[in-house]
């Protein structure tokens, strides 16, 4: 199995419907992230969490919502889809043992592809 | 703006040809991650930079910091089919380790 898996790996849905994403990891890492790809643009931060209690907002969260249920999972909603949602969505986890000798090398999941009509 | 912008966006190479990609701030880069995607798929860690100076190669290819910590290069030696995907480099630039920023991609095709 994978160390960080996303559900679903694709969707399509309508505009206006509500739609979660979700993540999952067995590395036992702290901290969860959730990035966007666009083509030209690159990945960009949604949101971000360094344990269950500790949620911070990425650079482009509006229109997007997050819940850390537990240490290895993470959830992404969107609460009324818009076209311009429809992008390849990442999950990603990093070890904050790690990160504190300045070393924050990101695990991705292999990507929530979504479309909105 | 992007606060990270790579060079090229898109490369095409024969086989067997080297080739650089740059990956380019306006602030100083903390730590400077690159990783690999294939068409549709995740990101696979490549190499981490932290050191003004740093060099680090792992098989054909090589991954530089420069001085000033503003710059990286990654370049691939004799390229193969296998060297094929999007590149992207990632970076601290708050100097917190706390998140990643990255850089457009730059798009790499290898020819036979």
């Amino acid at each position: 199995d994978a160390d960080v898996t996303q559900t679903p790996r694709n969707r399509i849905t309508k505009t206006g419907k509500r739609i979660m994403l979700e993540c999952s990891q067995t590395k036992g890492h702290d901290r969860m992230y959730w990035y966007r790809q666009d083509p030209g643009l690159g990945l960009r931060l949604i949101y971000y969490s360094f344990d269950v209690k500790d949620i911070n907002k990425g650079e482009i969260s509006d229109g997007y919502s997050v819940s850390r249920q537990a240490q290895a999972k993470f959830s992404l909603s969107l609460e009324s889809a818009i076209p311009n949602q429809t992008a390849l969505y990442f999950c990603a986890t990093s070890d904050l043992g790690k990160a504190r000798s300045g070393a924050n090398v990101l695990t991705f999941g292999a990507g929530s592809r979504l479309t909105v009509l | 703006s992007q606060e990270l912008e790579q060079s090229p966006q898109s490369l095409i190479v024969q086989e067997g040809k080297n080739l650089t990609i740059n990956c380019t701030s306006s602030k100083t880069l903390y730590g400077l991650y690159w990783y690999k995607q294939k068409y549709g798929e995740g990101l696979i860690f490549l190499m981490m930079l932290q050191k003004g100076g740093e060099e680090k190669s792992h098989e054909k290819i090589t991954a530089k910091l420069d001085e000033k910590k503003q710059q990286s290069s990654l370049h691939i030696t004799a390229s193969q089919p296998s060297h094929a995907g999007i590149y992207l480099c990632g970076a601290d630039i708050t100097g917190t380790a706390s998140k990643l920023t990255f850089g457009t991609g730059t798009r790499l095709q290898v020819t036979l």
